[in-house]
């Protein structure tokens, strides 16, 4: 059973980078039948998908974060890491990284999620 | 790139069902028959519930099911359940190896 754990501070000041890395076990990185996301969730609002990441190193970002994510893959450590620039307090959330299922399309590994307020 | 619409609330009693929608565009739910549900009870991660429109994972009851029509996905939840109080949350792929998440229901067992 595949199991994922995100990691990193839990505060951070406006306008520094967000990073966060996710750590795989039962499972490894570097297979090439899924995808490795990194999904958020406001407080009291709803899920947003972030970006994902292949075994590859391929990545694929939302559009409306493009310019301010960074995802990174390290097979060696079998994790996956995120960068979010420039923080505001908007970017306060719950994030959690997850395993998608290529050909499925579909999300069925979660971490727990690990809550990061952006605040000085 | 906007969210998918679904409603803010949708319940029902023990024993009855509950149909929530999740409306995009021809360019997400439309498009692709990729949509899938998660449930979400508070403080947890979310959960997968239906995939690629109307699949169930194993494990999900049979009391869930997912449909679609045209540019409206659907998920029914027949003989409700007090642990089927959750947060229910569509998703769709949208093209251009983008996903896109619905509003959020939340679904209450009266």
């Amino acid at each position: 059973q595949v199991q994922l754990q995100e990691s990193g501070p839990g505060l951070v000041k406006p306008s520094e980078t967000l990073s966060l890395t996710c750590t795989v076990s039962g499972g490894s990185v570097s297979s090439g039948s899924y995808y490795w996301s990194w999904i958020r969730q406001p407080p009291g609002k709803g899920l947003e998908w972030i970006g994902y990441i292949y075994y590859s190193g391929s990545t694929n970002y939302n559009p409306s974060l493009k310019s301010r994510v960074t995802i990174s893959v390290d097979t060696s450590k079998n994790q996956f890491s995120l960068k979010l620039s420039s923080v505001t307090a908007a970017d306060t959330a719950v994030y959690y990284c997850a395993r998608g299922q290529l050909g499925e399309m579909a999300t069925r590994y979660w971490g727990q999620g690990t809550l990061v307020t952006v605040s000085s | 790139q906007s969210a998918l619409t679904q409603p803010p609330s949708a319940s029902g009693s023990p024993g009855q069902s509950v149909t929530i929608s999740c409306t995009g565009t021809s360019s997400d739910v439309g498009g692709y028959n990729y949509v899938s549900w998660y449930q979400q009870h508070p403080g947890k991660a979310p959960k997968l519930m239906i995939y690629e429109v109307s699949k169930r994972p194993s494990g999900v009851p049979d009391r869930f099911s997912g449909s679609k029509s045209g540019n409206t996905a659907s998920l029914t939840v027949s003989g409700l359940q007090a642990e089927d109080e959750a947060d229910y949350y569509c998703s769709s792929y949208a093209g251009s190896n983008n996903f896109i998440f619905g509003t959020g229901t939340k679904v209450t067992v009266l």
